[in-house]
């Protein structure tokens, strides 16, 4: 099945740990987006690369990094700058624009 | 200024009621406004779709753009209980998407 997988589901970062979240997809899409949602908020975006090797920053980019070195995979770290880090993360890729957005599932992200 | 704004809600409405839903934005460059509606922790599922000024319906569902006003809404007619959620409309331009902060709707029997 095609589609965009998350992992993991449920992540916990120490204090000043780095911690990386994986977003993979097999739907041949050339965009990727990273988006931190809080509860009872919006999505936010964090970064959005459309082409491999090629990144920019979203609105909300301090305190995160990304890399894009594979057309399937966008992963996400949350560095320890960020000092405010629990939130809920949802991968998202498509074709391009104007074409329909899929998302992950989503990782929780909690700090200990 | 955020680029785009929505109403947070909550919004509370008995069952078969209209709905209307908003979104004002500031980047003139948009082309593209999408709809999206999210159940509590789960990837939002795109409803409608529209690049021009006008109206598009899908259902019980009407999407509405006036570019000049820089405005969108969703209305949703005959609403159901199975409607509650959290709406996010969402746009686009040169790659870049963004979300409003969502509308949380219920729909009480």
């Amino acid at each position: 099945d095609g589609g965009i997988t998350q992992s993991p589901k449920y992540l916990f970062r120490k204090e000043g740990q780095n911690v990386t979240l994986s977003c993979e997809q097999n739907l041949n899409h050339d965009a990727m987006y990273w988006y931190r949602q809080d509860p009872g908020q919006g999505l936010r975006l964090i970064y959005y690369s459309q082409i491999v090797n090629d990144f920019q920053k979203g609105d909300i980019a301090e305190g995160y990094s990304v890399s894009r070195e594979k057309k399937e995979s966008f992963p996400l770290t949350v560095t320890s700058a960020q000092k405010n880090p629990t939130a809920f993360y949802l991968c998202a890729s498509r074709k391009g624009e104007g074409e329909k957005l899929f998302f992950g599932s989503g990782t929780q992200l909690s700090v200990l | 200024q955020k680029e785009v704004e929505q109403d947070p809600g909550p919004l509370s409405v008995p069952e078969g009621a209209i709905v209307s839903l908003n979104c004002t934005y500031s980047n003139s460059a948009f082309q593209y406004f999408m709809w999206y509606r999210q159940y509590s922790r789960k990837g939002p599922e795109l409803l409608m779709y529209t690049y021009s000024s006008g109206n598009k319906e899908d259902g019980r569902f009407t999407a509405q753009v006036d570019k000049s006003s820089k405005y969108i809404s969703l209305f949703i007619r005959d609403s159901q209980p199975s409607d509650s959620a959290t709406y996010l409309c969402a746009m686009s331009a040169y790659g870049k998407l963004i979300f409003g902060q969502g509308t949380e709707l219920s729909v009480k029997p």
